[in-house]
């Protein structure tokens, strides 16, 4: 499999429950990103690593958000306490440091909040 | 105001159709462009990437950057009903490799 792959594709979970996504990039790539995008809007930029090195936050982050890529391979995001507004489509995509434009995104997550 | 503004459409075009979609933006500082189209439930493909001011060809897909006028155009050619999707376009400054601002999308309806 050459692509970006996501699991789980679909997650519904109660408020207040935790939950965590899992994103796998194409082999070769040592930056990885996450995005949210909501219904009729575009992706909205998270995080990203590069390695295993987590180099920039946004501020749409709050601290019930966390991510980790242990050993700079698959990558993991965190959901605590959730809430019916992140209920989204988690993207997590993945590229190469020294190519600035190949940047191929996974099918996502849909996480839904009841 | 968005530093990135798409009209949401929808855009309904028949099939053979040039499809004319279009993003401003306010940001100068924007060097990268990318449009990328997106089925329903699917993650964002890229379809175009440009980063100086001029056309850009690729089989039916031709993107145009206009860097005096923050405007930036993907015209797809012969339309088919497989080109019905939502595009996107994206666009990255220099020093925020990855961080892109994408617009809100336009859906565009190609029908048979």
């Amino acid at each position: 499999d050459t692509g970006v792959s996501q699991n789980p594709r679909h997650k519904i979970t109660k408020r207040g429950q935790n939950v965590t996504f899992r994103c796998d990039p194409i082999s070769e790539h040592n930056r990885l990103y996450w995005y949210r995008q909501t219904l009729g809007q575009g992706p909205e930029f998270l995080t990203y690593f590069q390695n295993e090195a987590q180099l920039e936050k946004s501020r749409l982050l709050s601290d019930r958000f966390s991510a980790e890529r242990p050993k700079g391979s698959f990558s993991t995001l965190e959901i605590q306490r959730t809430e019916q507004g992140d209920s989204a489509m988690y993207l997590c995509a993945s590229s190469l440091a020294a190519v600035n434009y190949g940047y191929t995104f996974g099918s996502g997550t849909r996480l839904t909040v009841v | 105001q968005k530093e990135v503004e798409q009209d949401p459409g929808p855009l309904s075009v028949p099939e053979g159709a040039i499809v004319s979609l279009n993003c401003t933006y306010s940001n100068s500082a924007f060097q990268y462009f990318m449009w990328y189209r997106q089925y329903s439930r699917k993650g964002p493909e890229l379809l175009m990437y440009t980063y100086s001011s001029g056309n850009k060809e690729d089989g039916r897909f031709t993107a145009q950057v206009d860097k005096s006028s923050k405007y930036i155009s993907l015209f797809i050619r012969d339309s088919q009903p497989s080109d019905s999707a939502t595009y996107l376009c994206a666009l990255m400054t220099t020093d925020s490799w990855g961080k892109f601002q994408f617009g809100a999308g336009t859906q565009v309806v190609v029908t048979p």
